[in-house]
Parts: structure tokens; C-alpha cells; sequence
């Protein structure tokens, strides 16, 4: 799987927006991106995915870059909930399997 | 939403005992199942692929011997830490999901097993 870059940690103010970025310069044309979050002591928890267009769920937004090596995961109005570790992850969806495999993440942290 | 559940959730035990640990899927058939585990403050390391009604695979380095992992039903599968020791002690998650490469995944809680 190509592997992905993001900052190992990031700090928001609560109720404001968060933009945590992923750097994927060797994605390939199968590769889905894939976001998850690990909050403290428990499992991860899909958060949002795509492929080229920018999507939107009840949770976040991902906006993908038009040559698609880079994209962001947008929290409109974060929370102290959702203070996480959050994974940018690629899957190529010609793999019949599904792993993921996890990169270091970015641990944010939301500031009353 | 597909749900995985693990059990249990945390177990302490005794150096050189065996710790079984459970992930369900419970609304969902999973022929697949990944098993990780995870340090503190380090990411998920996947440790093997469980397969229904065959042999896990396992990742170079882990031990198969110590990490027995039993598939036996489309919604069960089990990881059982085997003579357990202090540094076996570690965050362990299941995930599984619905066929094809492009959907979500679904965790479980995780089992915090602590060898004393």
C-alpha cells in the first residue's frame, strides 16, 4: 500500500474548524483514501473516504486534491470529543482484502 | 451500522497462563477477520489475517505458536495469547468488514491485556 504523511500532532480550539492534512505523493489510480480515528482506549472508528471527488458525511469532510496526493479531513466545529488520534490511510480496491495499514497518525488535541 | 465486538475487554492475568480473546461480528458475516495490536502511544500493528474455516496468516515476526488465532464460524474468530509474559501485554483489536476494497472497516473495542 503507498504510504501516507501527516504531522504527528495538531491543536484546535473547541468549536472552531480543523483542517488535518495527509500527503500521499505515490497514490495510485485504485487507491481509495480512507480516514479513521482512535480515541483513547478504544478501537478505531471509520470517520470518512473517497476517491477524487470531495466528500461529506454527518461527521466530517475530505477534500481531495485534483492530482490527489494530498487531501484534508475537515471537523467544521470541533469538540472535546473529538480529540483523537486521526489516521489517513490508502486502499487500493483491487485488494480483495481488508487491512488497513496504519501510519502514525495525527494525535489532536481540542482546547476548551 | 455493522458492529464488532471483543471480549473481554481488559484481562489481567499471570505470567505463563493463556488469555483467550473473542471478536464477533454481529450483524455481519466476516470470512476475514485482522487481528493488531498496539503499544502505548504507538500505532496499531496488524499481527495476523484470520480466515474462516482455515489457517490465519501471520505478519513476519509474529509468532504463530504464541498467537494461536481459531476461525471458526463466519462471525467468531479468537486470538489466544499463549503462555503468556510481561511483554506480551498490550492493547489487541479485531477489525472486519464487508466484502470489497473500497468500504469502511469495522474495529472492536479493543482488549487491554496486562501480564503481571
Amino acid at each position: 500500500d503507498a504510504k501516507t504523511t501527516q504531522p504527528n500532532s495538531m491543536e484546535s480550539n473547541e468549536e472552531e474548524p480543523v483542517h488535518l492534512p495527509c500527503n500521499h505523493s505515490t497514490i495510485s489510480g485504485t487507491d481509495y483514501i480512507h480516514w479513521y480515528r482512535q480515541l483513547p482506549s478504544q478501537g478505531p472508528e471509520y470517520v470518512i473516504h473517497g476517491l477524487t471527488s470531495n466528500v461529506n458525511n454527518r461527521m466530517a469532510s475530505l477534500a481531495i486534491a485534483e492530482d490527489r496526493k494530498s487531501s484534508t479531513l475537515i471537523l467544521h466545529r470541533a469538540t472535546l470529543r473529538d480529540a483523537a488520534v486521526y489516521y489517513c490511510i490508502l486502499r487500493d480496491s483491487n485488494n480483495a482484502g481488508n487491512m488497513l495499514t496504519f501510519g502514525g497518525g495525527t494525535r489532536l488535541m481540542v482546547k476548551p | 451500522g455493522a458492529v464488532v465486538s471483543q471480549h473481554p475487554s481488559w484481562v489481567i492475568c499471570k505470567s505463563g497462563t493463556s488469555v483467550k480473546i473473542e471478536c464477533r461480528s454481529l450483524d455481519f458475516q466476516a470470512t476475514t477477520m485482522f487481528w493488531y495490536r498496539q503499544f502505548p502511544k504507538q500505532s496499531l500493528m496488524l499481527m495476523a489475517t484470520s480466515n474462516e474455516g482455515s489457517k490465519a496468516t501471520y505478519e513476519q515476526g509474529v509468532e504463530k505458536d504464541k498467537f494461536l488465532i481459531n476461525h471458526a464460524s463466519l462471525t467468531l474468530s479468537t486470538l489466544t495469547v499463549t503462555s503468556a509474559h510481561p511483554e506480551d501485554s498490550s492493547f489487541y483489536i479485531c477489525s472486519a468488514g464487508l466484502a470489497g476494497g473500497s468500504g469502511e472497516l469495522f474495529f472492536g473495542e479493543g482488549s487491554r491485556l496486562t501480564v503481571l
